[in-house]
């Protein structure tokens, strides 16, 4: 089992871009795939995005083209930019391991979760 | 408004057995496995069952899951106080080429 930490501003004003970067521990990173989820106060979680220790990403659609998901296995960490933000993008924000093998899909490790709230 | 449909709540008393659903369509459940995630308040989600009906490591054997077409459904029996917790459905779509969520269900021990 990884640990992973996520890092970066808790506060982003309208407009700019969200930027966070997961740091991943007690395991390579290499091999797996790598998501952001995210969760507004309150309410339920919502896939943001992965990406293969390779480089390929997916992303999803309902998020249109501001997200960027890159990832540096020289440092273990990959990374979240999200631009252009609003209100709307205020959450707790999660990285996360995928598992993708004969078992299907399923999130395997979290991490604990950061608070980015937008506002000017 | 999320791909997967859960109710919003549900309780029990302490020893009861709840079940929670879990409803999607045949390019997410209806063709792919089913997890759950259980999220205690203030806390990361965290895996309680994989692959529709399979438990991690360390998760008690009153946490059951089961799959049958598009609809899914957790059982949890001789239930705990510290059971209480939001949890989330959750498979791969087809559609989306990722995964979806349910909305969650707040379980509620009385």
């Amino acid at each position: 089992q990884v640990q992973l930490q996520e890092s970066g501003p808790g506060l982003v004003k309208p407009s700019e871009t969200l930027s966070l970067t997961c740091t991943v521990s007690g395991g390579s990173i290499s091999s797996y795939y790598w998501s952001w989820i995210r969760q507004p106060p309150g309410k339920g979680l919502e896939w943001i995005g992965y990406i293969y220790y390779s480089g390929s990403t997916k992303h999803n659609p309902s998020l249109k083209s501001r997200v960027t998901i890159s990832v540096d296995t020289s440092k273990n960490q990959f990374s979240l930019k999200l631009s252009s933000v609003t209100a709307a993008d205020t959450a707790v924000y999660y990285c996360a391991r995928d598992n993708f093998d004969s078992s299907g899909y399923y999130i395997a490790d979290w991490g604990q979760g950061t608070l980015v709230t937008v506002s000017s | 408004q999320s791909v997967l449909t859960q109710p919003p709540s549900a309780s029990g008393t302490p020893g009861q057995r709840v079940t929670i659903s879990c409803s999607g369509s045949s390019s997410n459940i209806g063709s792919n496995t089913v997890n759950w995630y259980q999220q205690l308040p203030g806390t990361a989600p965290k895996l309680l069952i994989y692959s529709n009906n399979q438990r991690p490591s360390g998760v008690p054997d009153r946490f059951s899951g089961s799959k049958s077409g598009t609809s899914a459904s957790l059982a949890i029996s001789g239930l705990q106080s510290e059971d209480e917790a939001d949890y989330y459905c959750a498979t791969w779509d087809d559609s989306l080429n990722g995964p979806v969520f349910g909305g969650g269900t707040k379980l509620t021990v009385l």
